[in-house]
């Protein structure tokens, strides 16, 4: 049971847009560290998406963005095109664990 | 560029041990400390803890206590986890991961490939 909460999957057309919802607690999202998103292709490492909240690394093209607030984290993709289709993960610090907390993980479908 | 490799697969029964390495490049070793996390098939990830490469002071999950030693070598530039008493639940692709910014609170910027360890009798 992962501590950070998302949806198991999503879903869009091309070129629509989806979020994706990560909800956390008082002890990580909610005492104000920062939330971070991965996405995860298949077999693969996960690639830093978005760190501190809504900061994008470089090269990742601006169709991702985030946003944070109270207990909870989104993460939006437009324009969705067939590359997206990946395992998107959250992350931020906890203080009972006294470390790293993820969500479980959503799965984006590109119908 | 930063570079994280990983040793290859392991399999392991269960109550072995199992020694992962991660051998880091690109970087000055001693100016990031590393992060073991592991993912379970299907899951999520989950943080194993923390290795400080200077001194090679580290914290871990409360989970793993007694169970996990991470360790580093600074002529390698190598860090190492070790993981005990081995069970068929630490099932897993584990990975090391250099984070953003030092510290506990951070993200992860470069991560190794994963290296899967299977524990089955």
């Amino acid at each position: 049971q992962s501590v950070l909460t998302q949806p198991p999957s999503v879903s869009g057309a091309p070129g629509q847009r989806v979020t994706i919802s990560c909800s956390g607690s008082s002890s990580n999202i909610g005492a104000g560290y920062d939330v971070h998103w991965y996405q995860q292709l298949p077999g693969t490492a996960p690639k830093l998406l978005i760190y501190g909240n809504s900061n994008r690394p470089s090269g990742v093209p601006d169709r991702f963005s985030a946003s944070k607030s109270g207990t909870s984290a989104s993460l939006a993709i437009t324009g969705l095109q067939a590359e997206d289709e990946a395992d998107f993960f959250c992350q931020s610090y906890d203080s009972r664990l006294s470390g790293s907390a993820f969500g479980g993980g959503t799965k984006v479908t590109v119908l | 560029q930063v570079q994280l490799v990983q040793s290859g697969a392991e399999v392991k029964k269960p109550g072995a041990s199992v020694k992962v390495s991660c051998k880091a490049s690109g970087y000055t070793f001693t100016t990031y400390n590393i992060h073991w996390l592991r993912q379970a098939p299907g899951q999520g990830f989950q943080w194993m803890g923390i290795i400080d490469p200077r001194g090679g002071d580290t914290r871990h999950a409360q989970k793993f206590q007694g169970r996990v030693t991470m360790t580093s070598d600074s002529s390698t530039n190598t860090v190492y986890m070790e993981l005990s008493s081995l069970k068929s639940d630490d099932t897993a692709v584990y990975y090391c991961a250099r984070p953003g910014v030092w510290g506990l609170i951070t993200y992860f910027d470069h991560w190794g490939q994963g290296t899967l360890v299977t524990v089955s009798s």
